[in-house]
Protein backbone atom coordinates (compact mmCIF):
# COMPACT_ATOMS: atom_id res chain seq x y z
CA UNK A 1 0.00 0.00 0.00
CA UNK A 2 1.53 3.57 -0.54
CA UNK A 3 2.91 5.23 2.45
CA UNK A 4 1.76 8.85 0.88
CA UNK A 5 -1.02 8.95 -0.80
CA UNK A 6 -2.10 12.10 -3.02
CA UNK A 7 -5.72 12.19 -4.24
CA UNK A 8 -5.90 14.04 -7.32
CA UNK A 9 -3.96 12.39 -10.15
CA UNK A 10 -4.28 15.49 -12.55
CA UNK A 11 -6.29 18.67 -11.88
CA UNK A 12 -7.89 21.19 -14.85
CA UNK A 13 -8.55 24.51 -13.28
CA UNK A 14 -9.21 28.11 -15.19
CA UNK A 15 -6.90 30.87 -13.86
CA UNK A 16 -8.31 33.07 -10.40
CA UNK A 17 -9.94 29.25 -9.34
CA UNK A 18 -9.19 28.24 -5.94
CA UNK A 19 -6.86 24.58 -5.31
CA UNK A 20 -6.53 22.31 -2.94
CA UNK A 21 -4.52 19.21 -3.50
CA UNK A 22 -4.90 16.37 -0.87
CA UNK A 23 -1.98 14.53 0.58
CA UNK A 24 -1.93 11.79 3.08
CA UNK A 25 0.95 9.87 4.96
CA UNK A 26 0.50 6.70 6.93
CA UNK A 27 3.55 7.56 9.78
CA UNK A 28 3.41 7.49 13.44
CA UNK A 29 6.27 9.23 14.62
CA UNK A 30 8.46 12.32 14.11
CA UNK A 31 7.72 13.51 10.45
CA UNK A 32 8.86 16.38 8.00
CA UNK A 33 6.77 16.96 5.07
CA UNK A 34 6.96 18.41 1.98
CA UNK A 35 5.35 20.18 -1.07
CA UNK A 36 8.09 19.78 -4.09
CA UNK A 37 6.63 21.60 -7.03
CA UNK A 38 8.37 20.47 -10.98
CA UNK A 39 7.48 22.82 -13.59
CA UNK A 40 8.03 21.31 -17.27
CA UNK A 41 11.35 20.92 -18.52
CA UNK A 42 12.70 21.54 -15.10
CA UNK A 43 14.03 20.01 -11.49
CA UNK A 44 12.08 19.92 -8.61
CA UNK A 45 11.72 22.80 -6.55
CA UNK A 46 10.42 23.27 -2.76
CA UNK A 47 7.72 24.77 -2.60
CA UNK A 48 7.29 24.55 1.09
CA UNK A 49 8.04 22.53 4.11
CA UNK A 50 6.70 21.67 7.80
CA UNK A 51 9.37 21.10 10.70
CA UNK A 52 7.12 22.20 13.58
CA UNK A 53 5.58 25.15 14.94
CA UNK A 54 2.53 26.31 13.38
CA UNK A 55 0.67 24.06 11.39
CA UNK A 56 -0.51 26.43 8.64
CA UNK A 57 2.82 27.15 6.57
CA UNK A 58 3.35 29.61 3.94
CA UNK A 59 5.79 28.77 0.51
CA UNK A 60 6.78 30.52 -2.29
CA UNK A 61 4.19 32.06 -4.53
CA UNK A 62 1.23 32.11 -3.17
CA UNK A 63 1.16 28.32 -1.91
CA UNK A 64 0.09 27.55 1.81
CA UNK A 65 -0.12 23.87 3.18
CA UNK A 66 -2.03 23.11 6.58
CA UNK A 67 -0.40 20.01 8.62
CA UNK A 68 -3.36 18.18 10.92
CA UNK A 69 -1.75 15.25 13.11
CA UNK A 70 -5.13 14.13 13.73
CA UNK A 71 -5.52 12.68 10.28
CA UNK A 72 -2.37 12.74 8.96
CA UNK A 73 -2.83 15.36 5.93
CA UNK A 74 -0.82 17.55 4.65
CA UNK A 75 -3.18 19.59 1.94
CA UNK A 76 -1.65 22.60 0.07
CA UNK A 77 -3.57 25.18 -1.24
CA UNK A 78 -3.97 28.63 -3.16
CA UNK A 79 -6.65 30.66 -3.17
CA UNK A 80 -6.37 31.69 -6.76
CA UNK A 81 -4.01 29.80 -9.36
CA UNK A 82 -2.44 31.18 -12.75
CA UNK A 83 -1.56 29.78 -15.72
CA UNK A 84 2.23 29.69 -14.85
CA UNK A 85 1.34 27.24 -11.75
CA UNK A 86 0.87 24.92 -14.18
CA UNK A 87 3.36 21.67 -12.76
CA UNK A 88 3.34 18.35 -11.57
CA UNK A 89 3.31 19.00 -7.18
CA UNK A 90 4.64 16.17 -5.41
CA UNK A 91 3.87 15.67 -1.63
CA UNK A 92 7.10 13.98 0.61
CA UNK A 93 7.11 12.78 4.13
CA UNK A 94 11.11 12.55 5.70
CA UNK A 95 10.64 9.88 8.90
CA UNK A 96 13.30 10.55 11.65
CA UNK A 97 12.32 6.36 12.35
CA UNK A 98 14.05 6.43 8.98
CA UNK A 99 17.28 8.75 9.40
CA UNK A 100 15.14 11.33 6.98
CA UNK A 101 14.71 8.91 4.27
CA UNK A 102 12.01 11.24 1.93
CA UNK A 103 8.98 9.24 0.65
CA UNK A 104 7.15 10.57 -1.98
CA UNK A 105 3.31 10.64 -3.41
CA UNK A 106 2.73 10.25 -7.01
CA UNK A 107 2.28 13.88 -8.01
CA UNK A 108 -0.64 15.75 -9.58
CA UNK A 109 -0.54 16.85 -12.20
CA UNK A 110 -1.91 20.53 -12.39
CA UNK A 111 -3.46 22.37 -15.80
CA UNK A 112 -4.45 25.72 -15.39
CA UNK A 113 -6.33 27.36 -18.74
CA UNK A 114 -6.02 31.01 -19.05
CA UNK B 1 26.43 29.46 -6.51
CA UNK B 2 25.69 26.34 -4.86
CA UNK B 3 23.95 23.59 -6.91
CA UNK B 4 23.35 19.94 -8.06
CA UNK B 5 24.10 19.15 -11.56
CA UNK B 6 23.37 16.03 -13.55
CA UNK B 7 24.84 14.95 -16.61
CA UNK B 8 23.82 13.77 -19.26
CA UNK B 9 20.20 15.28 -19.42
CA UNK B 10 19.52 12.66 -21.73
CA UNK B 11 20.60 9.33 -23.18
CA UNK B 12 19.82 7.06 -25.30
CA UNK B 13 21.83 3.70 -25.78
CA UNK B 14 22.32 0.25 -26.90
CA UNK B 15 21.10 -3.08 -24.54
CA UNK B 16 24.40 -4.35 -22.70
CA UNK B 17 26.53 -1.00 -22.20
CA UNK B 18 27.87 0.34 -19.74
CA UNK B 19 26.78 3.55 -18.70
CA UNK B 20 27.41 5.95 -15.65
CA UNK B 21 25.38 8.90 -15.09
CA UNK B 22 26.82 11.36 -12.94
CA UNK B 23 26.01 13.31 -9.80
CA UNK B 24 27.72 16.50 -8.50
CA UNK B 25 26.61 18.88 -5.75
CA UNK B 26 29.00 22.20 -4.67
CA UNK B 27 26.75 22.46 -1.23
CA UNK B 28 29.00 20.16 0.61
CA UNK B 29 25.90 17.96 1.42
CA UNK B 30 26.37 14.84 3.43
CA UNK B 31 23.58 13.11 2.34
CA UNK B 32 22.99 11.97 -1.39
CA UNK B 33 20.13 10.43 -2.98
CA UNK B 34 19.25 8.50 -6.10
CA UNK B 35 15.66 8.36 -7.45
CA UNK B 36 13.64 6.87 -10.04
CA UNK B 37 10.67 8.23 -11.13
CA UNK B 38 8.23 6.88 -13.77
CA UNK B 39 5.78 8.63 -15.70
CA UNK B 40 2.67 8.63 -12.56
CA UNK B 41 4.09 7.11 -10.07
CA UNK B 42 5.86 8.26 -6.98
CA UNK B 43 9.66 8.92 -6.89
CA UNK B 44 10.98 5.46 -5.61
CA UNK B 45 14.28 6.18 -3.54
CA UNK B 46 16.87 3.48 -5.22
CA UNK B 47 20.55 4.52 -3.74
CA UNK B 48 21.74 7.13 -0.56
CA UNK B 49 24.88 7.33 0.96
CA UNK B 50 25.00 9.44 4.75
CA UNK B 51 28.79 10.58 3.31
CA UNK B 52 32.05 9.05 1.87
CA UNK B 53 32.31 5.95 1.45
CA UNK B 54 28.77 5.18 2.79
CA UNK B 55 26.09 3.92 0.15
CA UNK B 56 22.80 2.17 1.23
CA UNK B 57 20.33 0.75 -1.06
CA UNK B 58 16.42 2.02 -1.49
CA UNK B 59 13.45 0.68 -1.29
CA UNK B 60 12.90 -0.24 -5.42
CA UNK B 61 15.46 -2.68 -6.15
CA UNK B 62 18.15 -1.71 -8.74
CA UNK B 63 20.81 -3.42 -11.23
CA UNK B 64 22.55 -0.14 -10.71
CA UNK B 65 26.02 0.77 -8.62
CA UNK B 66 26.89 3.91 -6.66
CA UNK B 67 30.36 4.84 -4.89
CA UNK B 68 30.80 7.71 -2.79
CA UNK B 69 34.62 8.66 -2.97
CA UNK B 70 34.16 12.64 -2.41
CA UNK B 71 31.37 14.39 -0.92
CA UNK B 72 30.80 16.22 -3.72
CA UNK B 73 30.27 13.66 -6.18
CA UNK B 74 27.93 10.45 -6.07
CA UNK B 75 27.43 8.98 -9.81
CA UNK B 76 25.01 5.78 -10.64
CA UNK B 77 26.32 3.10 -13.25
CA UNK B 78 24.92 0.60 -14.56
CA UNK B 79 27.05 -2.27 -15.87
CA UNK B 80 24.97 -3.81 -18.60
CA UNK B 81 21.87 -1.55 -19.47
CA UNK B 82 18.59 -3.21 -20.64
CA UNK B 83 14.88 -1.86 -22.27
CA UNK B 84 13.75 -2.36 -18.52
CA UNK B 85 16.73 0.39 -17.20
CA UNK B 86 14.53 3.19 -19.00
CA UNK B 87 13.20 5.76 -16.79
CA UNK B 88 14.01 9.11 -15.77
CA UNK B 89 16.66 9.35 -12.70
CA UNK B 90 17.00 11.96 -10.13
CA UNK B 91 19.44 12.80 -8.23
CA UNK B 92 19.51 14.48 -4.80
CA UNK B 93 21.46 15.89 -1.54
CA UNK B 94 20.77 17.36 1.79
CA UNK B 95 22.65 18.48 4.52
CA UNK B 96 22.07 16.65 8.43
CA UNK B 97 20.16 19.33 10.08
CA UNK B 98 19.25 17.58 13.28
CA UNK B 99 19.96 13.80 13.15
CA UNK B 100 18.79 13.93 9.28
CA UNK B 101 15.07 16.16 10.47
CA UNK B 102 14.43 19.36 9.71
CA UNK B 103 16.53 19.34 6.33
CA UNK B 104 15.30 19.68 3.01
CA UNK B 105 16.44 18.00 0.09
CA UNK B 106 17.59 19.58 -3.39
CA UNK B 107 17.74 17.96 -6.83
CA UNK B 108 19.29 18.01 -9.94
CA UNK B 109 17.57 18.48 -13.15
CA UNK B 110 17.58 14.55 -13.83
CA UNK B 111 18.86 12.14 -16.57
CA UNK B 112 16.37 10.66 -18.81
CA UNK B 113 17.85 7.35 -19.39
CA UNK B 114 16.49 5.41 -22.56
CA UNK B 115 17.46 1.48 -23.35
CA UNK B 116 16.84 0.36 -27.30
Amino acid sequence: AQSVSQHNHHVILSEAASLELGCNYSYGGTVNLFWYVQYPGQHLQLLLKYFSGDPLVKGIKGFEAEFIKSKFSFNLRKPSVQWSDTAEYFCAVNRGSTLGRLYFGRGTQLTVWP
Amino acid sequence: EADIYQTPRYLVIGTGKKITLECSQTMGHDKMYWYQQDPGMELHLIHYSYGVNSTEKGDLSSESTVSRIRTEHFPLTLESARPSHTSQYLCASSDRGQGWMNTEAFFGQGTRLTVV
